[in-house]
């Protein structure tokens, strides 16, 4: 299957600091890619979608402006949690489709995101 | 609007042994597609098997065997000749087709492989 690659896989930071997450698909150009957020024994929820070169679309509750997503090319998609606060603290996961007729979509390892 | 829904939050199997995850779903519309992933401790997504609404067939891939019955609307994974690595969350998700290609998963099921 198609490698998608989430860097870090864990980050400590204090509250009121930014944080930045990648998300890069690696040997497949992703036209469109999906961040998640999962709370401890919770499934996924998906916060955003992200088209290269659009606007991404975020679900109902979800702060645009504290969840920041930019997907400047087809094999990288950023998300900035900015100002952060402990109840920000989660597990973020991406995932990246490519194309039409694909029938997976390909996860990267998530990062657990801890803000003291 | 979609909605996937797994009953079972946490399931006991004896390794070797087989043991089916249910899932059911809601949709109105005719095309989608229905996957099944595998979360271990570490918190990755792997991805086990999919089925798409049109298709005759159950999907398998090795151990993995996806139940599909359209009418009743649910789509059970089997795993077969369970093993200790098998102990892990697996979630039921749902994509439309015709709405953004977004992935919604079902609640998850803890599975315990017993030695």
């Amino acid at each position: 299957g198609a490698v998608v690659s989430q860097h870090p896989s864990r980050v400590i930071c204090k509250s009121g600091t930014s944080v930045k997450i990648e998300c890069r698909s690696l040997d497949f150009q992703a036209t469109t890619m999906f961040w998640y957020r999962q709370f401890p024994k919770q499934s996924l929820m998906l916060m955003a979608t992200s088209n290269e070169g659009s606007k991404a679309t975020y679900e109902q509750g979800v702060e645009k402006d504290k969840f920041l997503i930019n997907h400047a090319s087809l094999t990288l998609s950023t998300l900035t949690v900015t100002s952060a606060h402990p109840e920000d603290s989660s597990f973020y996961i991406c995932s990246a489709r490519g194309g039409r007729g694909n029938t997976e979509a390909f996860f990267g390892q998530g990062t657990r995101l801890t803000v003291v | 609007a979609q909605k996937i829904t797994q009953t079972q939050p946490g399931m006991f199997v004896q390794e070797k042994e087989a043991v089916t995850l249910d899932c059911t779903y809601d949709t109105s519309d005719p095309s989608y597609g229905l996957f099944w992933y595998k979360q271990p401790s570490s918190g990755e997504m792997i991805f086990l098997i999919y089925q798409g609404s049109y298709d005759q067939q159950n999907a398998t891939e090795g151990r993995y065997s996806l139940n599909f019955q359209k009418a009743r609307k649910s789509a059970n994974l089997v795993i077969s000749a369970s093993q200790l690595g098998d102990s892990a969350m697996y979630f039921c998700a749902m994509r439309d087709n015709n709405a953004g290609n977004m992935l919604t998963f079902g609640g998850g099921t803890r599975l315990m492989v017993k030695p």
